[in-house]
């Protein structure tokens, strides 16, 4: 298997452009998870899906963030408009939920600058 | 809001050495996983200890979990350079995604 794959794997943008970072589960997992990673806050939980339905946005910082799971293939997060602060590295993650136990399988992460 | 709480944030020994980590929580868990992140990479899954259990071993790494202190520590022994990594603790309670601590850095030299 191919693992978790991100795309792009380095975003540089301007301040208020539109972002969007896109990811592939593994195949047969049934959940799928967003994080963003900064040196300050260290790994934040954005958004987590399972079986295509999103089940806790609590994380997700504010209406310019927004998270898509059209199909058990393909998710997106969307930053519109892109601030600075932004700035970080987005990790997408997939499990297989069984139960109480399930260990997730992490994509490389994206780096946005957004200047 | 993060549970887990990684002591110490950073470590550094020589290999050969053993390199200890502890991981406090606040709240009941159904497991607690351990995981490493290498410089610029993801997340790697380690190794899971049920609330049942209170040690466990995989190869070089070994994890204690204690239920009534709420905490749990990972020990690698004889550690190399290429255990020079990140890792952090993450929690599993029911009905809730994983919570992940804010890690330890450990460095091992040459």
């Amino acid at each position: 298997d191919a693992g978790v794959i991100q795309s792009p794997r380095h975003e540089v943008t301007e301040m208020g452009q539109e972002v969007t970072l896109r990811c592939k589960p593994i195949s047969g997992h049934n959940s799928l998870f967003w994080y963003r990673q900064t040196m300050m806050r260290g790994l934040e939980l954005l958004i987590y899906f399972n079986n295509n339905v999103p089940i806790d946005d609590s994380g997700m910082p504010e209406d310019r963030f927004s998270a898509k799971m059209p199909n058990a293939s393909f998710s997106t997060l969307k930053i519109q408009p892109s601030e600075p602060r932004d700035s970080a590295v987005y990790f997408c993650a997939s499990s297989l939920r069984q139960g109480a136990q399930e260990t997730q399988y992490f994509g490389p992460g994206t780096r946005l600058l957004v200047l | 809001s993060q549970q887990g709480e990684e002591d110490p944030q950073a470590l550094s020994i020589q290999e050969g050495e053993n390199a200890t980590m502890n991981c406090s929580y606040k709240t009941s868990i159904n497991n607690l996983q351990w995981y490493r992140q290498n410089s610029g990479r993801g997340l790697v899954h380690l190794i899971l200890i049920r609330s049942n259990e209170r040690e466990k071993h995989s190869g070089r790494l070994r994890v204690t979990l204690d239920t009534s202190k709420k905490s749990s520590s990972l020990l690698i022994t004889a550690s190399r350079a290429a255990d020079t990594a990140s890792y952090f603790c993450a929690t599993d309670q029911a009905g809730t995604a994983l919570i992940f601590g804010k890690g330890t850095t450990l460095s091992v030299s040459s």
